[in-house]
């Protein structure tokens, strides 16, 4: 079954404690993104990658790190997490040369940082 | 900077009746445009994609685009509860994986 697999679902941490929110996909997907979403902001794009060893800055990258070392991988990195950074956390994959007719989400993981 | 705006609702529906979604864009050379449809707390899931400019249908689903006018809309005909979701407008202005970008998303409420 093609999917886009997210771990943990749920984490509630301490401000500062380093946490690491992994991303995996089955489907061989080159692009891969991560996306934040608020209430009355929607989603926001952090981070994505084109490929194996190629990432960017999305919309709001700040305080945030990633890594693409495999292609079916892509980990989200929070050194330093405050509550700010409460949210819901999306990854998505898709094929390249697409244009995104074929994108698929995570099932999100619920950040709460106290 | 790049915008989609959508009206936030909540746009309440009878049962039956047919949804209307808007959804304006503010790249002119915006290539692919989505509609997703997300249920409260679950991921969005991508169902209608519209390039040119007219109708497309699928289902009880109907995307309408206007790039002259930078309007895309999806009609969702005999409406059903199960169709109460927040419905995400989403574009895309080519470059790669960067290029997506989202509204803020439409609440239907469906009401039996």
């Amino acid at each position: 079954e093609a999917q886009v697999t997210q771990n943990p679902r749920y984490l509630i941490t301490v401000t500062g404690k380093k946490l690491t929110v992994t991303c995996s996909q089955n489907m061989n997907h080159e692009y891969m993104s991560w996306y934040r979403q608020d209430p009355g902001l929607g989603l926001r794009q952090i981070y994505y990658s084109m490929n194996v060893e190629v990432t960017d800055k999305g919309d709001v990258p700040e305080g945030y790190k990633v890594s693409r070392k495999e292609k079916r991988n892509f980990p989200l990195i929070l050194e330093s997490p405050s509550p700010n950074q409460t949210s819901l956390y999306f990854c998505a994959s898709t094929l390249q040369g697409s244009s995104y007719n074929e994108q698929f989400f995570g099932p999100g993981t619920r950040l709460t940082v106290l | 900077q790049k915008e989609v705006e959508q009206n936030s609702g909540p746009l309440s529906v009878p049962e039956g009746a047919i949804a209307s979604l808007n959804c304006t864009y503010s790249d002119r050379g915006s290539q692919s445009f989505f509609w997703y449809r997300q249920y409260s707390g679950k991921s969005p899931e991508l169902i209608m994609s519209i390039y040119s400019n007219g109708d497309k249908e699928d289902g009880r689903f109907t995307a309408q685009l206007n790039k002259a006018s930078q309007y895309v809309s999806l009609l969702i005909r005999d409406s059903q509860p199960s169709d109460s979701a927040t419905y995400l407008c989403a574009v895309y202005s080519g470059g790669g994986a960067d290029g997506l970008t989202f509204g803020k998303g439409t609440h239907l409420i469906i009401q039996p």
